[in-house]
């Protein structure tokens, strides 16, 4: 079974750029995550899709970041302008998401951003 | 406001010792916590869960204890190999809320198994 794919791996970009992630989970997974981990932190939820639609986004800096998972398979995620503050390694997940308990989230390998 | 907490961010340990690696958490509604295993320049993967109905789980060579009373839980590994040397995360989630099954990190341990 083929994991998470993210691309690109690594991302360098100057400061009030724009840089989009793109995220293909794992096939037939309902939902969909996008976290953002800081060195030294572990990682902290920005959105969640379940299937096309967004269960939260909370903690998503709506201002500069937007995501999209269009027709509830990949996912986009966008940031726009770039803060130095955002470098960090941007992770998505999958799950299967709908019924059952026990349903972990199967992680990606990463896009490291870079802003300077 | 941390509400998952792994107050050690360093662990070493021997090649064929205990290592226990352990997490608090604040929030009471959390009810299903896992722990994850992320090696340089990977993504997180998934290691061993434990629902808040249970005490242990079991998994080889992988144990996590959970004593909800004191919103605390630990991941034993007996024993431990030089392979075994990641940064481990631990983390929960409030699944009786529905679809919702957003988890919440804490910043990890990493762990060092000396041969």
């Amino acid at each position: 079974e083929a994991g998470v794919a993210q691309s690109p791996r690594y991302k360098i970009i100057e400061k009030r750029q724009s840089v989009a992630f793109w995220c293909n989970p794992i096939s037939g997974h309902a939902t969909l995550y996008w976290y953002q981990q800081i060195l030294g932190q572990g990682p902290k939820l920005l959105i969640q899709f379940q299937n096309n639609g967004v269960v939260d986004d909370s903690q998503l800096p709506k201002d500069r970041f937007s995501a999209e998972r269009l027709k509830g398979v990949d996912s986009t995620l966008k940031i726009q302008p770039a803060k130095l503050e955002d470098s960090a390694v941007y992770l998505c997940a999958s799950s299967p998401g709908t019924g059952g308990f026990n349903t972990e989230a199967f992680f990606g390998q990463g896009t490291r951003l870079t802003v300077v | 406001d941390q509400q998952v907490k792994q107050n050690s961010p360093s662990l070493s340990v021997q090649e064929g010792r205990i290592s226990i690696l352990n997490c608090d958490y604040t929030n009471s509604m959390f009810d299903y916590f896992l722990w994850y295993k992320k090696y340089p320049a990977e993504g997180p993967t998934f290691l061993i869960s434990i629902s808040s109905i249970k005490d242990k789980n079991e998994d080889g060579r992988f144990t996590v204890f959970l004593n909800k009373s004191a919103k605390h839980l630990s991941l034993h590994i007996v024993p431990s190999q030089p392979g075994d040397s990641a940064v481990y995360f631990c983390a929960a989630s409030d699944r009786g809320g529905g679809s919702n099954y957003k988890l919440t990190f804490g910043k990890g341990t990493l762990l060092t198994v000396n041969p």
